[in-house]
């Protein structure tokens, strides 16, 4: 199975805090998704990118998230300013091909970020 | 995307067949049926998907009714590895404008594979 792969796999952070959770999607493929999960509840979509550029995002991701590619393989989703409610699991996840064409999906085993 | 609806447990016997149904009567022509399951706090894991066709994989049998209201997810022999929260569901897939990527996870089915 196609390996997508976060860093660091458990982050504790201070509140107001701003941490950066990495991603390393399968390779070549320009998409990739991020997804929380909150202690206990659903798996909830947070936003598509592609080819440097947001396609897709939900309600939740609002103006303190923010994604990035800073280099060729490595994406990055970056929380401005913590609140405690922004504990979770966050997952990214790519396509099951380079131009997907459909929803098939591979996760990362997810980084647990804690907020205190 | 239309809606399903699974129950939300089911306990199965180690060795045996796991049938997992999934309601969803609203799936419009060119909507795909996939199944996504999670274990225990991991990142969810593709299954496999349909569209009006029988599938099978290495995984799982997916088998869609005719009208394709609804759909069971075969596992021929589970194991105490497949204890998962199983998710149905249903998208429209960027091939048909729909969302890119955004897969909407219901509370799915708790399967409990027992020795």
């Amino acid at each position: 199975e196609p390996e997508v792969t976060q860093t660091p796999s458990h982050q504790v952070t201070q509140m107001g805090q701003e941490v950066i959770l990495r991603c390393v999607p399968i390779s070549n493929h320009l998409y990739f998704y991020w997804y929380r999960q909150i202690l206990g509840q659903k798996v909830e979509f947070l936003v598509s990118f592609y080819n440097n550029e947001i396609s897709e995002k939900s309600e939740i991701f609002d103006d303190q998230f923010s994604v990035e590619r800073p280099d060729g393989s490595n994406f990055t989703l970056k929380i401005r300013s913590t609140k405690l409610e922004d504990s979770a699991m966050y997952f990214c996840a790519s396509p099951g091909q380079e131009k997907p064409l459909n929803t098939e999906a591979f996760f990362g085993q997810g980084t647990r970020l804690t907020v205190v | 995307d239309a809606k399903t609806t699974q129950p939300t447990s089911m306990d199965c016997a180690e060795g045996r067949a796991a049938n997992l149904p999934c309601n969803h009567s609203t799936i419009s022509g060119n909507e795909y049926v996939y199944w996504y399951r999670q274990i225990h706090s991991q990142g969810p894991q593709y299954i496999i998907h349909g569209l009006k066709n029988n599938e099978t994989n290495e995984m799982a049998s997916l088998i869609i009714t005719e009208d394709r209201k609804s759909s069971t997810l075969i596992l021929p022999h589970a194991t105490l590895r497949d204890t998962a929260v199983y998710y149905c569901i249903v998208s429209l897939g960027p091939s048909y404008g729909g969302s890119q990527g955004n897969l909407i996870f219901g509370k799915g089915t708790k399967l409990s594979v027992k020795p």
